[in-house]
């Protein structure tokens, strides 16, 4: 079945970095746009990033732009998100998800992975 | 940057009555929405996509309506599994979501 396992995350100072990992399987990984979203504790979802189906295209939040840089590799069926200069209003459970049709890019999310808490914190 | 805004914040419901969901989005997205379900410590689940098309293994006391602006979720009897909070969610235009709706055990 379609799986999304995240890994990466914890504590991390202010103005500090973190890898964020995202392994999938049960489906063509290559074919299909990939998505970041956060949620701070007790918030709403936020969407962070999106990487086309082979990374020809990168789109960002502004909150996190400049910042934050999705990537992916599609021969190791895995996405990754690069967190540098974090700071306290990043904590959150990041998600990653499947854009929900092949190639396009204006689609749902589905499915989503686990969820990883990232805190920032001195 | 499309807002979309959910009502109401906390829907209190019997088990097995019907609840009604309702999202607003600040400009029309036509009908390119989805609603998801979160239980704590879980993540989102896809229920609808393209407003009212059922995601796969959802079960059909789940409904989705609407396009333009104005859009409903409706949950025809409701089960012990599905209280949850609920969010809306447009991609026309990037990806935003609602504040999401409680709904819980009345």
């Amino acid at each position: 079945q379609v799986q999304l396992v995240q890994s990466g995350g914890g504590v991390v100072q202010p103005g500090g970095s973190l890898r964020l990992s995202c392994a999938a399987s049960g489906f063509t990984f290559s074919s299909y746009g990939m998505h970041w979203v956060r949620q701070a504790p007790g918030k709403v979802l936020e969407w962070v990033a999106f990487i086309e189906y082979d990374g020809s295209n990168l789109y960002y939040a502004d909150s996190v732009k400049g910042r934050f840089t999705i990537s992916r590799d599609n021969s190791k069926n895995t996405l990754y998100l690069q967190m540098n200069s974090l700071r306290p209003e990043d904590t959150a459970v990041y998600y990653c998800a499947k854009g929900g049709v092949p190639t396009a890019r204006a689609r749902w999310f589905d499915p989503w992975g686990q969820g990883t808490l990232v805190t920032v914190s001195s | 940057e499309i807002v979309m805004t959910q009502s109401p914040a906390t829907l209190s419901v019997s088990p097995g009555e019907r609840a009604t969901l309702s999202c607003r989005a600040s400009q029309s997205v036509n009908s390119n929405l989805a609603w998801y379900q979160q239980k704590p410590g879980q993540a989102p689940r896809l229920l609808i996509y393209v407003a009212s098309t059922r995601a796969t293994g959802i079960p059909a006391r789940f409904s989705g309506s609407g396009s333009g602006t104005e859009f409903t979720l409706t949950i025809s009897s409701l089960q012990s599994e599905d209280f949850a909070v609920y969010y809306c969610q447009q991609y026309n235009n990037w990806w935003t979501f609602g504040q999401g709706t409680k709904v819980e055990i009345k």
